[in-house]
């Protein structure tokens, strides 16, 4: 049972670009949630996903940053427009529905710099 | 409010020896999960122990135990018998029954030889 993927593992984007990041959750999970950490920093929480929908986006930036996780494929992270401090680890995570003692699995990470 | 509060930010402890992480948390919901990771410097997050809102006793696995202390809404993770390779931030969560999770701000963990 593979474990959850992101890709690409690391992405350099010139300021203006558009980076997307790509999450495919482990197998049987339908939950999918995305972290953004800065450098010496903490978790924070972004953006919570079930198929098709989203749960809370409540620590989603309001402007340049999108999610979506359809019902075929991985779910993605899109920064429209990056600037010098989008850069940072994007971490994507998975759990199945409704079962309280099921951890999130997370995956590697996707490092992003701006240049 | 914060929902998870750690409050040592860097925490430093002699090998062999044990150590104390703390970690708060606030919630209303009578059931909620508690988790800890670890996530060493090569950055991937390692999920170590989990407690039941429920669960009567505490939670152990090998060296990690979680002092679960309901009524302070306290759920510290204790490191028996450090080794070099426990040095990392080690981050606390928390799950609702809404499925929404919360992570602290992380306590750096740093082993001394």
């Amino acid at each position: 049972n593979a474990g959850v993927m992101q890709n690409p593992r690391h992405l350099v984007r010139r300021r203006g670009q558009e980076a997307r990041l790509r999450c495919s959750p482990m197998k049987g999970h339908s939950h999918v949630y995305w972290y953004r950490q800065l450098p010496e920093e903490g978790l924070k929480f972004m953006v919570y996903l079930q198929k098709e929908n989203i749960i809370d986006e409540s620590g989603m930036p309001k402007e340049r940053f999108s999610a979506e996780f359809p019902k075929e494929g991985p779910s993605i992270l899109r920064i429209q427009q990056v600037v010098r401090g989008d850069s940072a680890a994007y971490f994507c995570a998975s759990s199945p529905p409704r079962v309280l003692q099921e951890t999130q699995y997370f995956g590697p990470g996707t490092r992003l710099l701006v240049l | 409010a914060q929902k998870i509060t750690q409050t040592q930010p860097g925490m430093f402890v002699q090998e062999k020896e044990a150590v104390t992480l703390d970690c708060t948390y606030d919630t209303s919901d009578p059931s909620y999960g508690l988790f800890w990771y670890k996530q060493p410097s090569s950055g991937e997050m390692i999920f170590l122990i989990y407690q039941g809102s429920y669960d009567q006793q505490n939670a152990t696995e090998g060296r990690y135990s979680l002092n679960f202390q309901k009524a302070r809404k306290s759920a510290n993770l204790v490191i028996s018998a450090s080794q070099l390779g426990d040095s990392a931030m080690y981050f606390c969560a928390m799950r609702e029954v809404g499925n929404q999770f919360y992570f602290g701000t992380g306590t750096s963990l740093t082993v001394i030889p």
